[in-house]
């Protein structure tokens, strides 16, 4: 049973426009949340993250969205570049745990130029 | 530049084979992961450690088992590898207070 869904495989985003990626989880025991970006053949980059007692966190570009009542998060990248082209993961981690990360199955963003 | 690093980018194993998979940080973290990363699943859980000699399962650890016999240091092991273990392993550490998982560049293990 995944607690961490991304239902969006894939999105194409014109260069310059919004990116919005969408995740949502069902365990309220998860406290952390990243955004995680992955190169074909390389392992996954820190992006930015967000605590479950915030509701938004900025970084340049990026911005994550927490809506705790709905169990759902999002990222906005404004605007979209086309380095910006690659799998973004959502990942939680549980209150009082040892970090452990659950990650969603990812979304391949394509920023066409 | 904080780094994790695992000892090959590729590998080919055969059925049957025993296989290591290293990975040493120098961020002096305390805990570290390895995880699988398959298509349309995303990455899953195999082991972690949070302290040295202490290992945990996560959420597939069949077939495989670990070894953290240093704190810098985390070893993945299949104990007879078979076609279904053929992947890409990551490897990750992280600090036991506040902070991102840093993650290594990957293995591509296939299993002929």
């Amino acid at each position: 049973d995944q607690q961490v869904k991304q239902n969006s495989p894939s999105l194409s985003v014109q260069e310059g426009r919004i990116s919005i990626l969408n995740c949502d989880y069902t365990n309220s025991m998860f406290d952390y949340f990243l955004w995680y970006k992955k190169y074909p053949a390389e392992g996954p980059t820190f992006l930015i993250s967000i605590s479950s007692i915030k509701d938004k966190n900025e970084d340049g570009r990026f911005t994550v969205f927490l809506n705790k009542s709905a169990k759902h998060l999002s990222l906005h990248i404004v605007p979209s570049q086309p380095g910006d082209s690659a799998v973004y993961f959502c990942a939680a981690e549980l209150s009082g745990s040892a970090r452990q990360l659950t990650f969603g199955s990812g979304t391949q963003l394509t920023v066409l130029p | 530049d904080v780094k994790v690093t695992q000892s090959s980018r590729y590998l080919v194993k055969r059925t049957g084979e025993k296989v290591f998979l290293e990975c040493v940080q120098d961020m002096d973290h305390e805990n570290m992961f390895w995880y699988r990363q398959d298509p349309g699943l995303g990455l899953r859980l195999i082991y972690f450690s949070y302290d040295v000699k202490m290992k945990e399962k996560g959420d597939i650890p069949e077939g495989y088992s670990v070894s953290r016999e240093k704190k810098e240091r985390f070893s993945l092991i299949l104990e007879s590898a078979s076609t279904n273990q053929t992947s890409m392993y990551l490897c990750a550490s992280s600090s036991r207070g506040a902070g991102e998982a840093f993650f290594g560049q990957g293995t591509r293990l296939t299993v002929v």
